[in-house]
Formats: C-alpha cells, sequence, structure tokens
C-alpha cells in the first residue's frame, strides 16, 4: 500500500533559523513526490518535486528537498526561515492516478 | 495568469439545498480531478476525469454528489440534498499527463462550503 506519513504535525522555528519539515513515504514502485504550501484560505501551491532525476530537489522561495530511497524519506529544508513562510505544507505522494496527502505541517516562524 | 480557477469561492446553504461548483482548469491539461478538505485535514481524493470521461470515483463520493466534465474543458460538481457533513473545501486541480506516465497537478483556490 502506498502512504505518506508527515512526521511533525506542528513546527516551530524563531526567523532567520533553519526550517525541517520531516516526510516519510512507502511505495511498492519508484515514486514521485511532491511538496506543496496552503496559505490560510487559499489553494496549494507547488513547492517542489521529485520524479526519479536529480535526488536533490531545488524549490521556489529557498526551498529544497532530498529523496533518500534508503530511507524512504523526503524531507523538506530551508536554510533562513521567514516570516512569510509560515503556512501549511503538505508532502504528497502520486499514487497510480491520484495524490496521496500527508496530514500536514503547520509552520509557525517566531519574530 | 491562467491558472485554474473555481467559482464560487465561497458558498453558504441550507441543509437539504443543491449546490453546484465550477472548476476551469489549465487550458491544455487533459486530466481533472476533485479532493475535498476539512478543517485541519489533508485534501482527499474525491473524483477524477481525463477529458471527458470520469475514470474513478472515491467511496467518499456518495450518490448526492455527481461531477461532470462536459467536452473535456470546465467540470462541475454537484452536491444535492447538502448536509451538514458535507461543509469543506472543495479543491479542484488538473494536470497534463505526458507521455512518460508522469504529471504535476495545479491546484485551484478552492470553494469553501458552509452547511447550516
Amino acid at each position: 500500500a502506498q502512504s505518506v506519513t508527515q512526521l511533525d504535525s506542528h513546527v516551530s522555528v524563531s526567523e532567520g533559523t533553519p526550517v525541517l519539515l520531516r516526510c516519510n513515504y512507502s511505495s511498492s514502485y519508484s515514486p514521485s513526490l511532491f511538496w506543496y504550501v496552503q496559505h490560510p484560505n487559499k489553494g496549494l501551491q507547488l513547492l517542489l518535486k521529485y520524479t526519479s532525476a536529480a535526488t536533490l530537489v531545488k524549490g521556489i522561495n529557498g526551498f529544497e528537498a532530498e529523496f533518500k530511497k534508503s530511507e524512504t524519506s523526503f524531507h523538506l529544508t530551508k536554510p533562513s526561515a521567514h516570516m512569510s513562510d509560515a503556512a501549511e505544507y503538505f508532502c504528497v505522494l502520486s499514487g497510480t492516478y491520484k495524490y496521496i496527502f500527508g496530514t500536514g505541517t503547520r509552520l509557525k516562524v517566531l519574530a | 495568469d491562467t491558472g485554474v480557477s473555481q467559482d464560487p469561492r465561497h458558498k453558504i446553504t441550507k441543509r437539504g439545498q443543491n449546490v453546484t461548483f465550477r472548476c476551469d482548469p489549465i487550458s491544455e491539461h487533459n486530466r481533472l480531478y476533485w479532493y475535498r478538505q476539512t478543517l485541519g485535514q489533508g485534501p482527499e481524493f474525491l473524483t477524477y476525469f481525463q477529458n471527458e470521461a470520469q475514470l474513478e470515483k472515491s467511496r467518499l463520493l456518495s450518490d448526492r454528489f455527481s461531477a461532470e466534465r462536459p467536452k473535456g474543458s470546465f467540470s462541475t460538481l454537484e452536491i444535492q440534498r447538502t448536509e451538514q457533513g458535507d461543509s469543506a473545501m472543495y479543491l479542484c486541480a488538473s494536470s497534463l499527463l505526458g507521455a512518460s506516465g508522469k504529471e504535476t497537478q495545479y491546484f485551484g483556490p478552492g470553494t469553501r462550503l458552509l452547511v447550516l
């Protein structure tokens, strides 16, 4: 069965410090993985995607993620948090025809 | 910007009424998806179309729900005899399925439904 687990429901960081949002996946075949961000009352915006090319994927707004097959992980990082990064982040696994979403991680950025 | 658009953005209705939502995908995209997102949860798949054909429906989609995509362009999602449990954000996404079999879904802003 395919599944996505986001290990933290809430993460708080101070502005200017690194961000780490953790995601593990389970898939019986080579997965496509995505990170989306959702600001309050808004739709989902694609941050980055992994589709079996380079394992280190760079996205928008300084975010990047590394695909680690041995650890079945796809963690999202950013070197320095900005106040505007405060939002809900979803790790997503692409199934045979649909997306499988994690439960989300709410990122809070403290001034 | 010619991204995915949804209308209306907000809908308040009384229990038992029918509601219809519209989604306009990115113009060259051949796949269109509907998801439902309740408070504090990730989106859950409802149904999807490839061109005008509805290829899969989730068990979440009871017989009160119907979706169409005439001519493979815009799509509508209708909920009949709404219940308070239908209150949620309804998200539409579209994608272009390539020869590789891979796709990236682009989401609209959603329609927030409140059933009183």
